[in-house]
């Protein structure tokens, strides 16, 4: 079955520090991987994607991701982070137009 | 564009009523998907359309519940008889459709059932 883990559910780092948030998936077929971003009260904002090619992707507001086969893994990274970037993350896999989200991982940034 | 937009925003209601909710997508995308979040969760997929048709429903889909989008615009959520353990974040999405699998998700429909 398909699944998504986010390991972490709380992340504290402080502003101007690096961070990454892990992702770890479950899937049979080549994934299509998704970074969502979801702020309290807003919806949920795509940061990137992952469909094929370079593993390496960039997304909006500095963000990147790596995808590892091998490792069966989509970890989000940002060199140095911002107060503002203190939300709630999601990994999310592509299941034939369904998504599978992983449990989200909250950042607080310290100032 | 003015992006997802769910109607309305919060809706508090005693166990037993129904309730419906709104999802009006981005104009000419496709697909709507409709996704339910609980406290400390991820979203977790309901159902999709493709403009009116209703693809494919979740397990979590009970009977009291039913979707639909009549004119392949606009979609409906309805819960019937609502339960204590209705209540979450009921998450709307649009998709462009064939050749875009990226989801663009509305503000939210929060539910309280008391």
């Amino acid at each position: 079955a398909q699944s998504v883990t986010q390991p972490d559910i709380h992340i504290t780092v402080s502003e101007g520090a690096s961070l990454e948030l892990r992702c770890n998936y479950s899937y049979g077929a080549t994934p299509y991987l998704f970074w969502y971003v979801q702020s309290p009260g807003q919806g949920l904002q795509l940061l990137l994607k992952y469909f094929s090619g370079d593993t390496l992707v960039q997304g909006i507001k500095g963000f990147e991701a790596e995808f590892k086969r091998s490792q069966s893994s989509f970890n989000l990274r940002k060199p140095s982070v911002h107060w503002s970037d203190a939300a709630e993350y999601f990994c999310a896999v592509d299941n034939f137009n369904k998504f599978y989200f992983g449990s989200g991982t909250k950042l607080n940034v310290k100032p | 564009d003015t992006g997802v937009s769910q109607n309305p925003r919060h809706k508090i209601t005693k166990r037993g009523q129904n309730v419906t909710f709104r999802c009006d997508p981005i104009s000419e995308h496709n697909r709507l998907y409709w996704y339910r979040q609980t406290l400390g969760q991820g979203p977790e997929f309901l159902t999709y359309f493709q403009n009116e048709a209703q693809l494919e429903k979740s397990r979590l889909l009970s009977d009291r519940f039913s979707a639909e989008r009549p004119k392949g615009s606009f979609s409906t959520l309805e819960i019937q008889r609502t339960e204590q353990g209705d209540s979450a974040m009921y998450l709307c999405a649009s998709s462009p459709g064939t050749g875009s699998l990226e989801q663009y998700f509305g503000p939210g429909t929060r539910l309280t059932v008391t």
